[in-house]
């Protein structure tokens, strides 16, 4: 089955660009989505079709991908980007998650 | 407001059953397919099932297959997880969302599902 790997952890300064990546064969091929997911709360889709800003999420959030990796980049980033962050491609018709990063703003 | 909300959630013994379900408000959820995602406690994110629009695709995680039965009804603007045989692996907070330009761009608020005896 197909997996997306994540680093665990990631810790960035206040206003510092945070990058997240997220690896899998060939995951360039693929579409990938990215969702923030504060405690406690549900999550919320920040990227899509790679690299897509639904409305309403800030243009510090960007996302890129290709080769084996996807990238969640975050530019200028707040207290309030703290939280765990999830990448998501397909495998046919069923959806499959990266195994969450946790963005610490030190 | 789109909206979804589940709820169904609570605490039953290993091998029982739970029906879980997940109401739309403010869209109409035929023209969506829709996916349950779970998360055990401290863990990441899962996916579980999804159903297309008329229901003629329906999909399980192999964790599940065998065991739970998502179905939809369009009338109702409602969705439905039937969960058989569960087990302590099961518990979790269960979500629903609706999938749009690849993105699983809305989620209810999640209902949770204990399995202990």
């Amino acid at each position: 089955s197909y997996e997306l790997t994540q680093p665990p952890s990631v810790s960035v300064s206040p206003r510092q660009t945070a990058s997240i990546t997220c690896s899998g064969d060939k995951l360039g091929d693929k579409v990938v989505s990215w969702y923030q997911q504060r405690p406690g709360q549900s999550p919320v889709l920040v990227i899509f079709q790679d690299g897509k800003r639904p409305s309403g999420i800030p243009e510090r959030f960007s996302g890129s991908n290709s080769g084996n990796t996807a990238t969640l980049t975050i530019s200028g980033t707040q207290a309030l980007d703290e939280a765990d962050y999830y990448c998501q491609a397909w495998d046919s018709d069923t959806v499959i998650f990266g195994g969450g990063t946790k963005l610490t703003v030190l | 407001e789109i909206q979804l909300v589940e709820s169904g959630g609570g605490l039953v013994k290993p091998g029982q059953s739970l029906r879980l379900s997940c109401a739309a408000s403010g869209f109409t959820i035929s023209g969506h397919n829709i996916h349950w995602v779970r998360q055990a406690p401290g863990k990441g994110l899962e996916w579980v099932s999804s159903i297309s629009t008329s229901s003629r695709y329906i999909s399980y995680a192999d964790a599940v297959k065998g065991r739970f039965t998502v179905s939809r009804d369009n009338a109702k603007n409602s969705i439905y997880l039937q969960m058989n045989s569960l087990r302590a692996e099961d518990t979790a907070v269960y979500y629903c969302a609706t999938v749009t330009d690849g993105g699983l761009d809305h989620w209810g608020q999640g209902t949770l599902v204990t399995v202990s005896s």
